[in-house]
């Protein structure tokens, strides 16, 4: 069954911790991106990577960190430093010349 | 900086009517552009890509524009369904020397079907 996995659906982070998002793919895809949604204000990109062990910051990088050490994996740390981390994370993958491919996403709620 | 804009406000048509959808983009020229469904809670779903070089493509009841004059991409359901119901989303894909693929967002466009 091949496609993109996300987890946990939902994740609860208290005040000054830091949390990972898992994401795992095996369509064999180089390209891997992190992306954040918040109502009303679409897809804003965090991280990618389009190869391993290599990767860029996106638009809002602040408070984010990811890792590229496996092809199959992109695990993002949500850092204390964030300040407004509530918000619907999603993770995607993308071929050479092929559309992208999101997994089920993260809900991340700060309690 | 690039920008695509969708329409912001919801579009609320009845079923069996045919729903256009529009992506109006500004500041430079996309090897590709795509379309994409988004349901609540979940992952963008691909629909369909159209290349620069590509008028029209169609797929089932589905059907994209691509008009690189007057940067803008029109999306259509045809013979709608209530499921149809969801925000559609466009994005800009561009390949960069070594394949460095970013796609650019936009917020999307909520459709709902009335039966």
């Amino acid at each position: 069954d091949g496609g993109i996995t996300q987890s946990p659906k939902y994740l609860f982070r208290k005040e000054g911790q830091n949390v990972t998002l898992s994401c795992e793919q095996n369509l064999n895809h180089d390209a891997m991106y992190w992306y954040r949604q918040d109502p009303g204000q679409g897809l804003r990109l965090i991280y990618y990577s389009q190869i391993v062990n290599d990767f860029q910051k996106g638009d809002i990088a602040e408070g984010y960190s990811v890792s590229r050490e496996k092809k199959e994996s992109f695990p993002l740390t949500v850092t204390s430093a964030q300040k407004n981390p509530t918000a619907f994370y999603l993770c995607a993958t993308a071929g050479l010349n092929t559309e992208a491919f999101f997994g089920q996403g993260t809900r991340l709620t700060v309690v | 900086s690039q920008k695509i804009e969708q329409n912001s406000e919801a579009l609320n048509i009845q079923e069996g009517k045919t729903a256009t959808l529009t992506c109006n983009y500004t500041n430079y020229s996309p090897a590709y552009l795509q379309w994409y469904r988004q349901d609540p809670g979940r992952g963008p779903v691909f629909l369909l890509l159209i290349r620069e070089n590509e008028k029209e493509k169609r797929k089932e009841r589905l059907k994209v524009t691509f008009d690189t004059t007057l940067k803008q991409s029109l999306f259509h359901i045809t013979a709608s369904q209530p499921a149809d119901s969801a925000t559609y989303l466009c994005a800009l894909d561009r390949v960069r020397a070594g394949n460095n693929r970013k796609l650019i967002w936009g917020l999307g466009t909520s459709l709902a079907v009335n039966p």
